[in-house]
């Protein structure tokens, strides 16, 4: 067990509606990464959180969005979806935002656009 | 851009062999670090090792160790004494205080 949770763990829905996907971190990290991971993919990197500040972007399409919380859970924002969102969606915590710390990945949220 | 390359989609390697993923990557950082991780079929991701990119001596995690070159900016994988629970999706990924980018993965299967 990581430590990280992600809820739902499945989730299906239809074109063109909107999804939140939720992330809470380990006790105390204060980094939250999203990353798509599509079918037989790598993980692409979407956006990192550090603190409640936004630290960096990926490949986050305008139709997606993301925040941290003072309490500093995460959430993903899907909104329009398409066929081509179906994917694997990782939350991943670190203590801080140093490069020596390791990723703490959640089990992930399998998205099904039906 | 920082970019990670994986060039071998797939490996196979015999129980009890030693297999060698490759992995290159690209940026102009001088602070980083360099991570494998291993994804098997339940999808869980899994560190296998990491490495400063200080440190001109390869970083070793048992039956695992890396060849990093820097200035090749190489960052290979060794698995020794192969093993059927090392049957995964490995990917290399590359740390810096904003991103941590990974690259797209090597299937490796080990043939008993």
């Amino acid at each position: 067990d990581s430590g990280v949770t992600q809820t739902p763990k499945h989730l299906i829905t239809a074109t063109g509606q909107r999804v939140t996907l939720r992330c809470s971190p380990r006790s105390g990290d204060l980094s939250v990464y999203w990353y798509q991971q599509s079918l037989d993919q790598g993980l692409q990197f979407l956006i990192h959180y550090y603190n409640g500040e936004e630290r960096a972007k990926g490949n986050i399409l305008e139709r997606f969005s993301a925040q941290q919380f003072p309490d500093l859970h995460s959430e993903l924002n899907l909104s329009s979806l398409e066929l081509g969102d179906s994917a694997l969606y990782f939350c991943a915590s670190s203590p801080g935002g140093q490069p020596n710390e390791k990723l703490f990945f959640g089990s992930g949220t399998q998205l099904s656009v039906l | 851009a920082q970019t990670v390359t994986q060039s071998q989609p797939e490996m196979s390697v015999q129980e009890a062999e030693t297999v060698t993923l490759s992995c290159t990557y690209d940026t102009s950082e001088s602070d980083y670090y360099l991570f494998w991780y291993k994804q098997p079929p339940s999808r869980q991701m899994i560190l296998v090792i990491r490495q400063e990119a200080y440190k001109q001596q390869n970083a070793t995690e048992n039956r695992f160790s890396v060849n990093f070159q820097k200035a090749a900016k190489s960052f290979s994988l060794k698995i020794s004494d192969s093993q059927l629970g090392d049957a995964a999706m490995y990917f290399c990924a590359y740390r810096t205080y904003d991103k941590v980018i990974f690259g797209p993965g090597t299937s490796l299967s080990v043939i008993p």
